[in-house]
């Protein structure tokens, strides 16, 4: 059974740096196209993916956030790290990190990102000073 | 990016009803589509993926339809516990985007 957890701050000033940890059990970041994706969901809005990592440390970022977001792994300790620079209040909501996979179009020869299908409970922050 | 529209925004109903949410994209995603359900104060649920395919242990008066880019959940014989918030997402290319949500009332 898969299962993944966050942890990190509930609150952070505007400027700081917010540092969110992904758990995670029943799967492997080892394991060929695996990844483990961060979602953020500003309240009352949709959900708005920020970045994924991928068993062969393959990453991508959103591109509207990437100058700010940095997304490591650490397979020893089952565990995924997003760190976004320069908080802002707009920057306020839930955050989610989701298991997914890796797909390949053999059409194209290109891989692409897969759904999310076992999330997070999701971790609230509050940008303000 | 590729834009998802979902339409309605909201959509009152009652239960027994039955109820269509459209979701179109801006260009050609194939059937890399997937339908989430959201209750209050808890993570999004996939319900289908692969436009059409139902998720294991969802109920079946959930369906998914559409290819390209109009697609559709159909929900037959609302339920108490289908009152939710309803979002689209495509992920055929990076970065994933999802649709605006609705609300059924």
């Amino acid at each position: 059974q898969i299962t993944l957890r966050e942890s990190g701050p509930t609150q952070v000033n505007p400027t700081q740096t917010l540092t969110l940890t992904c758990r995670f059990s029943g799967f492997s970041l080892t394991t060929d196209a695996v990844g483990v994706a961060w979602i953020r969901q500003p309240p009352g809005q949709a959900p708005e993916w920020l970045a994924v990592i991928f068993w062969d440390d393959d990453k991508r970022y959103s591109p509207t956030l990437k100058n700010r977001l940095t997304i490591t792994k650490d397979t020893t300790s089952d565990t995924v790290v997003l760190t976004m620079t320069d908080m802002d209040p707009v920057d306020s909501g839930t955050y989610y990190c989701t298991h997914t996979p890796r797909l390949y179009a053999s059409d194209t020869g290109s891989h692409y990102p897969g759904s999310f299908g076992v999330w997070s409970p999701g971790t609230r922050v509050t940008v303000s000073s | 990016d590729i834009q998802m529209t979902q339409s309605p925004s909201s959509l009152p109903a009652n239960v027994g009803e039955s109820v269509t949410i459209t979701c179109r994209a801006s260009q050609d995603i194939r059937n890399d589509l997937a339908w989430y359900q959201q209750r209050p104060g808890e993570a999004p649920k996939r319900l289908i993926y692969s436009a059409s395919s139902l998720q294991s242990g969802v109920p079946s008066r959930f369906r998914g339809g559409g290819s390209g880019t109009v697609f559709t959940l159909a929900i037959l014989g609302l339920q108490p516990e289908d009152f939710a918030t309803y979002y689209c997402l495509q992920h055929n290319t990076y970065p994933p985007t999802f649709g605006g949500g609705t609300n059924v009332e």
